[in-house]
């Protein structure tokens, strides 16, 4: 069966300081990966968008990166964290478009930021 | 592109009381609907998801939804409340029709159960 895991689960960092998020699936391949980001009251916004080794889409500008080294690993970077980059983290998969499961995410744990 | 609306960030209900979740989506009818629910400090996880293959969806935990073209909505209900359903639950909906599993969200709607 499928996996997703992600950490840490829990992060405080200083404002300025570099951020680095892992996620890595494990029981499929090729899988489309998301991360997205949930902050206090405003729902889930999606952050990067990845259909492969490499290929990143970015939904909105922002302080953050994302990068896709291994099929089934994405990494959520920044060089220097805002307080506004505070939030919860979720990482998800999803099957090729067209493959079941239909249109369906799996979600992480979620990994909590806080900037200070 | 296809959006949600969640009427009402916080409900509350008693033990064994009906739970309604309220979701609408926008004007074209999607080929997905879904519900998911995120328990504190947790990731998201599928309640159920309309495919079109019947109007009347039921989900993990005794919850369903029905999907009404006419009114654009997906509500989620469950007859009677239990404490441990007490979480934050997503309608979502895919971005466009032809790019699956990229979805939006609405924002949340909190449930608190009262013994």
């Amino acid at each position: 069966s499928q996996t997703i895991h992600q950490w840490p689960a829990t992060l405080v960092q200083p404002v300025g300081s570099p951020l680095s998020l892992e996620c890595t699936v494990e029981g499929t391949s090729n899988p489309n990966l998301y991360w997205y980001r949930q902050a206090a009251g405003r729902g889930l916004q999606l952050l990067f968008y990845s259909v492969g080794i490499g290929q990143i889409s970015s939904e909105v500008p922002q302080n953050l990166s994302a990068s896709r080294p291994q099929d089934r690993q994405f990494i959520l970077s920044s060089k220097k964290l805002l307080l506004s980059d505070s939030g919860f983290y979720l990482c998800a998969w999803s099957g090729v478009a067209g493959l079941t499961p239909a249109g369906e995410l799996f979600f992480g744990e979620g990994s909590r930021l806080t900037v200070l | 592109a296809q959006s949600v609306t969640q009427l009402g960030s916080h409900v509350s209900v008693s033990e064994g009381a009906l739970v309604l979740l309220r979701c609408n989506y926008s004007s074209s009818v999607p080929p997905y609907l879904f519900w998911y629910v995120q328990y504190p400090n947790q990731g998201l996880q599928l309640l159920l998801k309309y495919t079109s293959a019947a109007t009347l969806v039921k989900g993990i935990n005794g919850f369903e939804a029905e999907f009404k073209k006419s009114e654009t909505s997906f509500h989620l209900t469950k007859p009677s409340a239990h404490m441990s359903d007490a979480a934050e639950y997503f309608c979502a909906v895919p971005l466009t029709n032809n790019q699956g599993g990229k979805l939006i969200f609405g924002q949340g709607t909190e449930l608190s159960v009262k013994p």
